[in-house]
């Protein structure tokens, strides 16, 4: 039972370079974010999907993108990297409410992302 | 926008005693969800305790128990009986009910220390 897969869990990318972060899901949930996490910030949702082709704006959406073509499946883009965007990525999923009450969401082990 | 505030960066307690860790938020929805997630130095994150916003019990876990204030928007943390393996980062979270708009909302966290 794999939960909430991120790939990859490190990379290092030069100013300007372009990449994907891929997380994928094994539980049918509607809901998926993407959160970065920087020290004395908490996490900070970056956008987030309320079901197959559909996105949305989170707290600090610029300079990246996303995209859920398929329901298991959110991948988050950064077309030119900067060293502004160097965090730990988080991946989560969870039930809406409509689907179960007492829904919980489950998170990916964290992508390190350097931008040097 | 709903915003979520932990006023204690670092917190420390003397192991097998009692600690609180403070939350705060602010809301205009009447109904929504509230969860206190574990993130230890493996970076994994875990819930520890939910709490609905219509139930007015406070939530229990075993050592870890809640003290919701509704119409405060406080949403604190107790642990008793201190275990070493309590040590870990605690965010506060805020989901909505809101349906086609359920964010999760995090705090800043506040760090656990675990003095033996």
């Amino acid at each position: 039972n794999a939960g909430v897969t991120q790939t990859p869990k490190f990379r290092v990318l030069k100013t300007g370079q372009s990449m994907t972060l891929l997380c994928a899901q094994d539980m049918n949930h509607e809901y998926m974010y993407w959160y970065r996490q920087d020290p004395g910030m908490g996490l900070r949702l970056i956008h987030y999907s309320v079901g197959e082709g559909t996105t949305a704006k989170g707290e600090v959406p610029d300079g990246y993108n996303v995209s859920r073509l398929k329901k298991q499946n959110f991948l988050l883009g950064l077309e030119s990297a900067a060293p502004s965007q160097t965090s730990v990525y988080f991946c989560a999923s969870s039930y809406s409410f409509r689907e179960a009450l007492n829904t919980e969401a489950f998170f990916g082990q964290g992508t390190r992302l350097t931008v040097v | 926008a709903q915003t979520v505030t932990q006023s204690q960066p670092e917190m420390s307690v003397q192991e097998a005693e009692t600690v609180t860790l403070s939350c705060t938020y602010d809301t205009s929805e009447s109904d929504y969800y509230l969860f206190w997630y574990k993130q230890p130095p493996s970076r994994q994150m875990i819930l520890v305790i939910r709490q609905e916003a219509y139930k007015q019990q406070n939530a229990t876990e075993n050592r870890f128990s809640v003290n919701f204030q509704k119409a405060a928007k406080s949403f604190s943390l107790k642990i008793s009986d201190s275990q070493l393996g309590d040590a870990a980062m605690y965010f506060c979270a805020y989901r909505s009910r809101d349906f086609g708009n359920e964010k999760l909302t995090f705090g800043t966290g506040t760090r656990l220390t675990i003095i033996p």
